[in-house]
C-alpha cells in the first residue's frame, strides 16, 4: 500500500521566517495533494501536482514534486500567523481509471509566532 | 466560489443508533467521497462514489455503512448501529472527471464531527 511520511511532525517558527516541509512516498506518486487543515476542521486545498519536476506557486506558498516523483516539499516564504495549521500531503492513487481515493500522511503541526 | 457543505457540523448520538451524515457536493462534480479523521490521526479514505454506484471502498467501509444520492445534488453515508469507535469527523469530497477518470482535483467540505456515546 501507499505510504506517505511527513517532516517534521511539528514546526514552531518566527514570523517572518522560511520553512519547508516535506513529504516521502514509498511509492512513485501518480499526483500529489497539498491541504491545510485548522485543527478540528475541514480541509482546504492548496495545490496539486503530477509532473516530475513540477513546482507551483499561490501567494507565498510553493509546492515542488521531484523528478522521480516520489518526494514532495511544501515551502513557505516570510511566514506569516495566518499560515499557523496542520498541513496534509495527498497521494493520488488511481483505481482502474475510476474515481480515485486520497491517501494522506500524518500532517505537520506549523505554529508561527509573532 | 463554489463549495461543499455538510450537515450538521456536530452530531452526538448514542451506541446502537442509526445516523445520517449529508453533504452537498459541488455542483458540476461526478465523484463523491468520505474520508473519516479520528481525533489525532490521518485522514482515511471510506468510499467513493460514481455513477450511482460505489466505485471502492476500503476495510473500513463494512455492512454497517452505506451511502447515498436520493436527489442529484445530496450526497449521504449512514452508519446503521454506531459504535464507540465510529466518533471521528467525517469529510466528504467531490472531485471533476475528465475522459478516462476524474481530474484529480478533489474538494473537501467542512466535516461533520461524529460524538457516539
Amino acid at each position: 500500500s501507499q505510504e506517505l511520511e511527513q517532516s517534521p511532525q511539528s514546526l514552531i517558527v518566527q514570523e517572518g521566517k522560511n520553512l519547508t516541509i516535506n513529504c516521502t512516498s514509498s511509492k512513485t506518486l501518480y499526483g500529489l495533494y497539498w491541504y491545510k487543515q485548522k485543527y478540528g476542521e475541514g480541509l482546504i486545498f492548496l495545490m496539486m501536482l503530477q509532473k516530475g519536476g513540477e513546482e507551483k506557486s499561490h501567494e507565498k506558498i510553493t509546492a515542488k514534486l521531484d523528478e522521480k516523483k516520489q518526494q514532495s516539499s511544501l515551502h513557505i516564504t516570510a511566514s506569516q500567523p495566518s499560515h499557523a495549521g496542520i498541513y496534509l500531503c495527498g497521494a493520488d492513487i488511481p483505481y482502474l481509471g475510476s474515481a480515485r481515493q486520497l491517501t494522506f500522511g500524518s500532517g505537520t503541526q506549523l505554529t508561527v509566532l509573532p | 466560489e463554489p463549495e461543499v457543505t455538510q450537515t450538521p457540523s456536530h452530531q452526538v448520538t448514542q451506541m446502537g443508533q442509526e445516523v445520517i451524515l449529508r453533504c452537498v457536493p459541488i455542483s458540476n462534480h461526478l465523484y463523491f467521497y468520505w474520508y473519516r479523521q479520528i481525533l489525532g490521526q490521518k485522514v482515511e479514505f471510506l468510499v467513493s462514489f460514481y455513477n450511482n454506484e460505489i466505485s471502492e471502498k476500503s476495510e473500513i467501509f463494512d455492512d454497517q455503512f452505506s451511502v447515498e444520492r436520493p436527489d442529484g445534488s445530496n450526497f449521504t453515508l449512514k452508519i446503521r448501529s454506531t459504535k464507540l469507535e465510529d466518533s471521528a469527523m467525517y469529510f466528504c469530497a467531490s472531485g471533476t472527471a475528465t475522459l478516462g477518470g476524474p481530474k484529480n482535483e478533489q474538494f473537501f467540505g467542512p466535516g461533520t464531527r461524529l460524538t457516539v456515546l
